[in-house]
This record gives structure tokens, sequence and C-alpha cells, in this order.
């Protein structure tokens, strides 16, 4: 069955550093997601990306945060001075249509000290 | 604004007993409508999912879902619950092709 794969899946990473968190999507899908879970509370909406632009972006995703399909088969989430609310985990998602469902991968746990 | 409302924030069980995760959403409309399982530290697994037509649907893993119009509810049941089945059960929702948005999670606990 087709994955969406994300790497790493564990980072550390100091405040104030930049962090790229990467995704690869199944490959016939349209839309993609990034969505976090900080530890023990839900999952929240970051943004999605449809036609090569942002199409939806929570209050969350200020300009600390942007994504990139930078040649069609990666997404990627950067974050550009990463603060200790940043850690949580990031959950790279993608479907042809919602009706289906996401496909989720299996997450990169983002731990900034 | 769109939200789902999970309740239950910790349910235990016996092995073997049944089970019902409840869930209720707020929309103008109905919404598509998904369970998710978490297992700890893993990611996020479809369990089933409602769009349209019967309102009683069957996912994997034996769970079933039944969506209540009336109630605005879509509730997770299973007959017979196996010690693997304890994780976190996420309900989430949605229109179009825009963000899901998932309740808080209900975590299972199985005893012997």
């Amino acid at each position: 069955e087709p994955e969406v794969t994300q790497t790493p899946s564990h980072q550390v990473t100091q405040m104030g550093q930049e962090v790229i968190l990467r995704c690869v999507p199944i490959s016939n899908h349209l839309y993609f997601y990034w969505y976090r879970q900080i530890l023990g509370q839900k999952v929240e909406f970051l943004v999605s990306f449809y036609n090569n632009e942002i199409s939806e972006k929570s209050e969350i995703f200020d300009d600390q945060f942007s994504v990139e399909r930078p040649d069609g088969s990666n997404f990627t989430l950067k974050i550009r001075s990463t603060k200790l609310e940043d850690s949580a985990m990031y959950f790279c998602a993608s479907t042809t249509t919602l009706r289906y469902g996401y496909t989720f991968g299996s997450g990169t746990r983002l731990t900034v000290v | 604004a769109q939200s789902v409302t999970q309740p239950d924030i910790h349910i235990t069980v016996s092995e073997g007993a049944s089970l019902e995760l409840r869930c209720n959403y707020s929309y103008g409309a109905t919404p598509y409508l998904f369970w998710y399982v978490q297992s700890p530290g893993q990611g996020l697994q479809l369990l089933l999912k409602y769009f349209s037509g019967d309102t009683l649907v069957q996912g994997i893993k034996g769970f079933e879902a039944e969506f209540k119009r009336s109630q605005s509810s879509f509730n997770l049941r299973k007959p017979s619950v196996h010690w693997s089945d304890a994780a976190e059960y996420f309900c989430a929702s949605g229109f179009g092709n825009e963000k899901l948005t998932f309740g808080t999670g209900t975590r299972l606990t199985i005893i012997p």
C-alpha cells in the first residue's frame, strides 16, 4: 500500500536554528498538508497546499514557517528560527480528495532545546 | 466555527468487552467524518470514513461507526476489543478538500 514518507523521524535542534522537515507524499495525490501535535494534545492543522501554492493556513503558521514542493515529489516544511514551543510531532499528509481521507506519514518528532 | 468533540478523555475496558467511543461534530451541514487511531509514538492510521450513503460504515480491525444526523454524532464501536486496540483514537471532520478538524482524542486502555 502506498505510503507517505517523512524524514527524519526525530530531530533535535537548538533554539533559533532553522529546520527543514521533509515529506514524500503519495505520487498521484494532489493535496498536501502539514499538521502538528504537541505532546499529549490534539492534532492541529498548519497548512494545506494545492497546485503549487498554499490554499489555507492556520494562525500557527506565521512568518517563521514556509512550505515548498521543490521537485514534484518532495514536500517540505521549514521553520526559520525555532522556538521551544515548536517542539512537537509534525505530520505530513496527502490525498487525492478529502472524501477518501488523508494518508498520514509517521511523523517527525522535533525537539527544540 | 467547525468543531469536533470527543467527550471521553480516557476509557478503560476489559479485553473481550464491547467498546463505544463518542464523537460529536458541529457544522452547518454534514461534513466528511473520519476515525483515526494512533499507537504510542506512531502516526495516524485511518480506521474508517463516512461521506454519504449508508450511515453504518465498516472499517479496518473490526471497527464500525454509525453516523446519526439527528444527534450530530459519529460514534466508533467494536464488539470485542483486543489488547492490541490500546491506543489513542481521534475523530475528525472536514468539507471539500479543506483541512481536517480533529477532536481532542480518547485514550483507550485495555485491561486483561
